[in-house]
């Protein structure tokens, strides 16, 4: 079984840019959940997937956006990047969008905007 | 607005010893409360789903308790090991998609 992936591990940005974060589920998951990891806090929801289709979304701006593809992998665009993006960005994914199901994480993606 | 607090926020143990730490939630529109553990460089690791008041769940050398009356959890590591060294999250639902994240007790073992 192969667990929650993501890429790239390191990026670097400058303000204005575009960056596009990409996020493989488990094996068998059709839910993928987004989070900010800002410095000294916990992790901040973004939006959820499900099976494809937006599923929720925290206090996030629009230029923060998803996608999910048919075989349930995930992708996060952040647009006009601000210095405070700067944050690990955390994708994990589960089985159904319940509120008892277990999330699985991956590694996370640091990006850090210059 | 629906805070979620863990202390301490950071604790050093001897190896050997025990201890706990805590998670407070609102104790209103309880479904379910999540712990993970999450060691330096890797992804966090889920522990427990509480979704029970009483609830108790054990793994291994740790377990963790669920009040939703009062709005507490507390988890428990029974004589502390070098690799219990990690960010401990609690992350409470609603009963919506959204899981809010406490700050995390960053737990140093001393050897």
């Amino acid at each position: 079984e192969t667990g929650v992936t993501q890429s790239p591990t390191h990026l670097i940005k400058t303000r204005g840019q575009q960056v596009t974060l990409r996020c493989s589920s488990q094996s068998g998951h059709n839910t993928v959940s987004w989070y900010q990891q800002a410095l000294g806090q916990g992790p901040q929801f973004i939006f959820q997937y499900y099976r494809e289709e937006e599923n929720g979304r925290g206090n996030f701006p629009p230029r923060f956006s998803g996608l999910q593809f048919p075989n349930y992998s995930s992708e996060l665009n952040v647009n006009a990047l601000e210095l405070d993006d700067s944050a690990l960005y955390l994708c994990a994914s589960s089985l159904g969008a319940g509120v008892y199901n277990e999330q699985f994480f991956g590694p996370g993606t640091r990006l850090t905007v210059l | 607005i629906l805070n979620v607090e863990q202390s301490p926020q950071s604790l050093h143990v001897q190896e050997g010893d025990s201890t706990n730490f805590t998670c407070s939630f609102p104790s209103s529109n309880f479904y379910a409360l999540h712990w993970y553990r999450w060691e330096t460089a890797k992804s966090p690791e889920a522990l427990f789903v509480m979704t029970l008041n009483g609830d108790e769940k054990k793994k291994g050398r740790i377990s963790a308790t669920l009040n939703t009356k009062e709005g507490y959890s507390y988890l428990y590591i029974k004589g502390s090991q070098p690799e219990d060294s990690a960010t401990y999250l609690c992350a409470f639902n609603f009963g919506n998609e959204k899981l809010t994240f406490g700050t995390g007790t960053r737990l140093t073992i001393i050897p």
